[in-house]
């Protein structure tokens, strides 16, 4: 059975620092997506970033940015210069049934909830 | 073009009860999915449908059942409501069965007095 853990419940920074939220996550499959989704108050779940199982290859959006790597089952999301905007709770999910289920079927970690100061 | 629509928002029922959550898909997504987010924990998958058929179902007891209809819009119902029912219940809509990016609602806040 697959199992994503979040360790970090809640971080606080301050405006402008780059924060780094961390995902472990356990799975059998060789083929599966791993994902970031953000929540804020309203409660709708914001897709963010997604990523193979076959691609190591780390990569930059805007302010985001994460780290893949299968070694360490990590998937690690960074926010550069962050925002006040960005506060809201931060969820890494993972899909193992690509082909019957895909981004549908998400098994989600705790959570980490990132307040950013000004 | 609107998004995933839940009704309703909020909900308060009383133990015992039975309660039905509807959703309406993007517009032309055929994939619909439930999931159930108790205060402070992430959301654990409760049922997907596929073009009217049931394609994945959680850990979730048989109180527990939902539907999909030929416009694709879903009904989640609930039976016998119990205290521990209480969560924010999120509805997911992608384009096919493996399409990898789903899109969510904004909930439907039930309560369970």
């Amino acid at each position: 059975a697959q199992k994503v853990t979040q360790a970090q419940t809640e971080i606080s920074v301050v405006e402008k620092e780059d924060v780094t939220l961390d995902c472990v996550y356990e799975t059998r499959d060789t083929t599966y997506y791993l994902f970031w989704y953000k929540q804020p108050p309203s409660g709708e779940l914001v897709f963010l970033i997604r990523r193979n199982s076959f691609d190591e290859q780390n990569e930059i959006s805007g302010r985001y940015s994460w780290n893949f790597q299968k070694s360490t089952s990590s998937f690690n999301f960074t926010i550069t210069a962050s925002q006040v905007v960005d506060s809201a709770v931060y969820f890494c999910a993972l899909s193992e049934d690509i082909l019957t289920g895909g981004g549908n079927k998400l098994t989600f970690g705790t959570g980490t909830q990132l307040k950013v100061e000004l | 073009d609107a998004g995933v629509t839940q009704s309703p928002t909020h909900l308060i029922k009383t133990r015992g009860q039975h309660v039905t959550l509807r959703c309406s898909p993007i517009s032309g997504h055929k994939s619909v999915s439930w999931y159930q987010q108790v205060l402070g924990q992430g959301p654990q998958f409760i049922f997907q449908y596929y073009e009217k058929e049931e394609r994945g179902r959680g850990n979730f007891p048989d109180r527990f059942s939902a539907r999909q209809f030929p416009n694709y819009s879903s009904e989640l119902n609930v039976n016998a409501l119990l205290l521990g029912d209480s969560a924010l219940y999120l509805c997911a809509s992608s384009l096919m069965l493996s399409e990898t990016e789903a899109f969510f609602g904004q909930g439907t806040r039930l309560t369970v007095v």
